[in-house]
């Protein structure tokens, strides 16, 4: 059974600080993606990462992938109080179709 | 653009009832799956489907039923619900053949079920 573990589960920090969530598994996946939901919304999706080691920046926030593709990090610099949400991270097993989600990261961002 | 839409929004069931959540999405993408979230934890897959007449079991299938007689719809079916089934359901679909979009999973907004 695939599964997929982030930390920290809750995050609550003030406007202008640097964070960095993570998102593991024994497992190996052909993809992930990161998520994000809020209040009475489903999941958005912010990145793919497809390759081991890769690095995507999407303005303030870093995605990165793994170099044995089990594993990936989010770094958000100088977090805003927009960044506030549930992040999620989403693996599929190679070529299954089959997407798993993490345990999700609850971020708060102060003001 | 609906992309994907559910229906209902909100239900109240009783135990031991029975009910269809439906799903339906206009982007022609092959795979569609159910995922259950409940408060303040990440999406758990009760079942998925790579095209019509496909379906296979996710994480947490028991109590669920599917089927996909066509590429759009893709219903959920609650056979006996339970107090445990309590959750919010979100449907999802993407394609692997998209060019501008490959992969990208697109939720509907949710339904919320509350079984008492």
């Amino acid at each position: 059974t695939q599964l997929l573990e982030q930390s920290p589960q809750f995050l609550s920090i003030q406007e202008g600080e640097n964070l960095t969530v993570y998102c593991n598994s024994s497992s190996v996946f052909s993809s992930l993606q990161w998520y994000r939901q809020e209040p009475g919304e489903g999941p958005v999706l912010l990145v793919t990462v497809v390759t081991g080691g890769e690095v995507k920046k999407l303005k303030r926030l870093t995605f990165q992938f793994g170099d044995a593709r089990k594993d990936s990090s989010l770094h958000i610099t100088a977090a805003q109080p927009g960044d506030t949400g549930l992040y999620l991270c989403a693996g599929e097993g190679s070529g299954t179709y089959k997407y798993i989600f993490g345990t999700g990261t609850r971020l708060k961002v102060l003001a | 653009n609906a992309g994907v839409t559910q229906t209902p929004k909100f239900q109240v069931l009783k135990t031991g009832q029975s009910m269809t959540l439906q799903c339906a999405q206009d982007m022609n993408h092959e795979y569609m799956s159910w995922y259950r979230q409940d408060p303040g934890m990440g999406l758990r897959l009760i079942h998925y489907s790579v095209g019509a007449g496909i379906t296979d079991q996710g994480e947490v299938p028991n109590g669920y039923n599917v089927s996909r007689s066509t590429t759009e719809d893709f219903p959920l079916r609650l056979l006996s619900a339970a107090p445990s089934q309590t959750s919010v359901y979100f449907c999802a679909s993407s394609s692997r053949y998209s060019a501008t979009a490959r992969d990208t999973i697109y939720f509907g907004e949710g339904s919320w079920l509350t079984v008492v």
